[in-house]
């Protein structure tokens, strides 16, 4: 069964503490991405990457920053993490220029103390 | 004005019943249409896509209408798990593909 790891279900961090999300898919997708998910306003995409080293800002990027050393592996990565950073944290993945099939991580739900 | 809008429910719908939900897109460059169920603190995953023709799948029937730019889910003999939010997702070609997610469409199915 291909699947989308991600290394914490739940989390809690300081304010101020830079904090470290891991992602990792067996199917050998080219494109991965990092979503957020609050309640209201849907999934709002942070950033994205189509391939190894490369990486684009989604739609609301601030304070973040994402790292594509392997094909397999996106992490994100909170720079200075702040109370407005709590949310459900989903990383996907799907094949290259294909508008199906992405595939989800279980979500990691980060609080910010 | 959100891109794509879904009304957040939730429904409330006995066993048995027929259930609808709507769901508008607002950019023309709209092309392909999909409906994710999520459950409760889980992973959203891929219900169906939604063709222009319209296509069904068992129970669950999906339309497109591009004219008024609405997609459309119903779910006929509603079962108690069939309870879950239901994501409307739209991609667009502008360039290169943009996903949307809507914020989801509550349904709880009471025994």
């Amino acid at each position: 069964d291909v699947k989308v790891t991600q290394s914490s279900r739940y989390l809690v961090k300081r304010t101020g503490e830079k904090v470290f999300l891991e992602c990792v898919q067996d199917m050998d997708h080219e494109n991965m991405f990092w979503y957020r998910q609050d309640p209201g306003l849907g999934l709002r995409l942070i950033y994205f990457s189509y391939d190894v080293k490369m990486k684009e800002k989604g739609d609301i990027p601030e304070g973040y920053s994402v790292s594509r050393e392997k094909k397999e592996r996106f992490s994100l990565i909170l720079e200075s993490a702040s109370t407005n950073q709590t949310s459900m944290y989903l990383c996907a993945s799907r094949p290259i220029d294909s508008p199906y099939g992405y595939t989800f991580g279980s979500g990691t739900r980060l609080t910010i103390v | 004005r959100k891109e794509v809008e879904q009304d957040p429910g939730p429904f409330n719908v006995p066993e048995g019943a027929t259930v609808a939900f709507n769901c508008t897109y607002s950019n023309s460059a709209s092309q392909s249409f999909f409906w994710y169920r999520q459950d409760c603190r889980k992973e959203p995953k891929l219900l169906m896509s939604v063709y222009s023709s319209g296509n069904e799948d068992g129970r669950f029937t999906a339309q497109l209408n591009r004219a008024s730019q609405y997609i459309s889910l119903l779910i006929r003999d509603s079962k108690l798990s069939d309870s879950a939010t239901y994501l409307c997702v739209v991609n667009l070609n502008t360039g290169g593909f943009k996903t949307i997610f809507g914020a989801g469409t509550r349904l709880f199915v009471k025994a």
